[in-house]
């Protein structure tokens, strides 16, 4: 049963960035793709991008081109959310899940969420 | 405004049916990407119920069923318990412009 571990609570300034980690605790760290989603206080849920942890092939959305950069240490199979440039409107819980079919099969499991504080 | 439209709200009795639709466009749901449904209980993440339009994982009950027709998708719920009292969201993919990911606004379903 793959499991994926986040990262804990961040508070960050405007204008500084935010890591956050998603361990992935399986027997195998590869063959899916690693997506990241947030969810902003009381709203709905927004698509990130995703990362291949085989390839480091990523693609992000439009929205966070620029700002967002996934990585992934496959040594210790951890992948990273890196975003920049914070504002107040990225305060939000990230979210880590996985898509083992290309798209076909859904985003199972989550992580348990990051919540990312962005405050002066 | 999220691209796959979806009712604010629901409510429902204990042991009635309800639905909710997840309306989409040609470039999404009618383009014949998969429909994906999610139940996110209040401070948790959400949880997978229903992939590839009517497809339910392991553990899932048979209470949930899902189904696509055109560029619209609907998650039905049979059999209303409490417990059901969550927000549902539906997934699909976009293939316009670059391509990507996109969800439902979200539905909060009230158990009366």
């Amino acid at each position: 049963q793959v499991q994926l571990v986040q990262s804990g609570a961040e508070v960050k300034k405007p204008g500084a960035s935010v890591k956050v980690s998603c361990k992935t605790s399986a027997y195998k760290f590869s063959g899916y793709y690693l997506h990241w989603v947030r969810q902003a206080p009381g709203q709905g849920l927004e698509w990130m991008g995703w990362i291949n942890p085989d390839s480091g092939d990523t693609n992000y959305a439009r929205k966070f081109r620029g700002r967002v950069t996934m990585t992934r240490d496959t040594s210790i199979s951890t992948s990273y959310m890196d975003l920049s440039r914070l504002r107040s409107d990225d305060t939000a819980i990230y979210y880590c899940a996985i898509d083992s079919s290309g798209l076909t099969a859904g985003f199972d499991p989550w992580g348990q969420g990051t919540l990312v504080t962005v405050s002066s | 405004q999220s691209v796959l439209t979806q009712p604010p709200s629901l409510s429902g009795a204990p042991g009635q049916r309800v639905t909710i639709s997840c309306t989409g466009t040609g470039s999404n749901i009618g383009a014949g990407y998969d429909v994906h449904w999610y139940q996110q209980r209040p401070e948790r993440a959400p949880k997978l119920l229903i992939y590839g339009h009517s497809n339910r994982p392991s553990g899932v009950p048979d209470r949930f069923s899902g189904s696509k027709s055109g560029t619209s998708a609907s998650l039905a719920i049979t059999g209303l318990q409490a417990e059901d009292e969550a927000d549902y969201y539906c997934q699909s993919y976009d293939s316009s412009l670059t391509g990507e990911v996109v969800f439902g606004g979200g539905t909060k379903l009230t158990v009366l």
